[in-house]
């Protein structure tokens, strides 16, 4: 399983775009970058998912350069309600194999 | 509505005791899984199955135990051999194929144990 590495902690004002990095050195070739947002005493919730390029959704955006040894996602004009925790898996579950959760960013939106 | 329940919501448990935490699915999905989550951390998965009547063990399979006699049912036992059961228990699930790779999470089972 491809093991991943996010920061620990973000802050960000209301309004402003905000980018979380992911870096997953070894990712294979199969594997799809998942990410999920999770609010306290809440399951995680699919915000996005991406295999190359660019994606974009209603909610948020996901990087991924040719290498796909890392990814972006991007919330545009956050507000207080996105103030959760960020998690990128990486790994393929449309065979349903088992991916793993880090820590995740904890996302703080200042008012 | 589709979607995935857990119940209880909030359970207490004396040391000692078995525990069963009930996860049930409506989306006709062939895998799901059971997560734990501990104040603080990421989600560590404990057991997960790909299809009925299967199983395999998570990263963190002891001291629990699981069934998968029905699709939509995954019920997660919590034994007394389970050192340091207090914690947030999510069940999900996931259909597999072009969007496999999104699981469906339920809201969750807090489990204290007195």
């Amino acid at each position: 399983l491809a093991k991943t590495t996010q920061p620990i902690s973000m802050d960000s004002y209301e309004g402003q775009e905000v980018n979380i990095t992911c870096s997953h050195n070894n990712i294979a070739t199969n594997d799809y970058i998942t990410w999920y947002q999770q609010f306290p005493s809440q399951g995680p919730r699919f915000i996005i998912q991406g295999y190359k390029t660019k994606v974009t959704n209603e909610v948020a955006s996901l990087f991924i350069p040719a290498d796909r040894k890392s990814s972006t996602l991007s919330l545009p004009r956050v507000s207080l309600s996105d103030t959760a925790v960020y998690y990128c898996l990486v790994g393929d579950m449309r065979g349903y194999q088992k991916v793993t959760f880090g820590t995740g960013t904890k996302l703080q939106v200042i008012p | 509505d589709g979607g995935i329940t857990q119940s209880p919501k909030y359970l207490f448990r004396k040391e000692g005791q078995n525990v069963t935490l009930s996860c049930e699915q409506n989306l006709n999905h062939d895998a799901m899984y059971w997560y734990r989550q501990d104040p603080g951390q990421g989600l560590r998965l404990i057991y997960y199955s790909q299809i009925v009547n299967d199983f395999q063990k998570g990263d963190i399979a002891e001291g629990y135990s699981v069934s998968r006699e029905k699709k939509e049912s995954f019920p997660l036992t919590v034994t007394s051999a389970q050192k340091n059961p207090t914690a947030f228990y999510l069940c999900a699930s996931t259909g597999g194929g072009v969007n496999g790779n999104e699981q469906f999470f339920g809201p969750g089972t807090r489990l204290t144990v007195l």
